[in-house]
């Protein structure tokens, strides 16, 4: 079967640094993906992880273990608007298809 | 600008009644895609196309049709058979087999039962 596990709800504090894991199980790897979306909004295109190891894009960084089935998106210097959801998504080839299947997503709440 | 234009924002459905939801895209994609969203949850896979005049299910087709008769639309019926519409619907579009290439996304329609 295919399945990503994420934690449902995370709170942090503004200027900190926060860590959303996301493991997965699926046939055919082809890369993973992190999304923001803001409640009633459609989802934003963070960052994607095809290789081992770490990619850095500012204040966030994903980091991927194929291996493992494990990733996680690091936010970095934390501001309020960052307070949204964290969408994991893996790419799984399948034919001549790459659809996308998501986890049910990270709810994160910024305090100040 | 490129981008995906989806419609309506909000819409009502009655009992018994099919609802046609917009999505178009200037994009020159030849993937696109229909996808579900209950509050708190992921986004689930309803239909998807690769190409004009073809399309495949997804995971929770069943109540739901569509056609792709031009690469820039897609539209999403959905059908009195689906007896829980009440969602987030999102289309999404991307080029074909492009390694880090993100799907994009429309702005979504949300559509409740009157």
């Amino acid at each position: 079967g295919q399945n990503i596990d994420q934690p449902t709800e995370m709170t942090a504090t503004e200027g900190a640094i926060v860590q959303i894991n996301c493991t997965y199980q699926t046939s055919g790897f082809n890369g993973l993906f992190w999304y923001q979306q803001h409640a009633g909004e459609a989802p934003t295109f963070l960052s994607y992880n095809v290789l081992d190891g770490l990619e850095e894009k500012g204040r966030f960084s994903s980091f991927l273990s194929r291996s493992k089935g494990y990733s996680y998106l690091l936010l970095k210097e934390l501001q309020m608007k960052d307070s949204a959801s964290y969408l994991c998504a893996v790419r799984s080839y399948g034919g001549a298809t790459n659809k996308l299947i998501f986890g049910t997503g990270t709810l994160l709440a910024v305090q100040p | 600008d490129g981008g995906i234009t989806q419609s309506p924002k909000y819409l009502f459905r009655k009992e018994g009644q099919n609802v046609t939801l917009s999505c178009e895209q200037n994009l020159n994609h030849d993937a696109m895609y229909w996808y579900r969203q209950d509050p708190g949850q992921g986004l689930r896979l309803i239909y998807y196309s690769q190409i004009v005049n073809d399309f495949q299910k997804g995971d929770i087709a069943e109540g739901y049709s569509v056609s792709r008769e031009k690469k820039e639309s897609f539209p999403l019926t959905v059908t009195s058979a689906q007896k829980n519409p009440t969602a987030f619907y999102l289309c999404a579009s991307n080029p074909p087999e492009s390694g880090g290439q993100p799907q994009h996304f429309g702005d979504g329609t949300r559509l409740s039962i009157l």
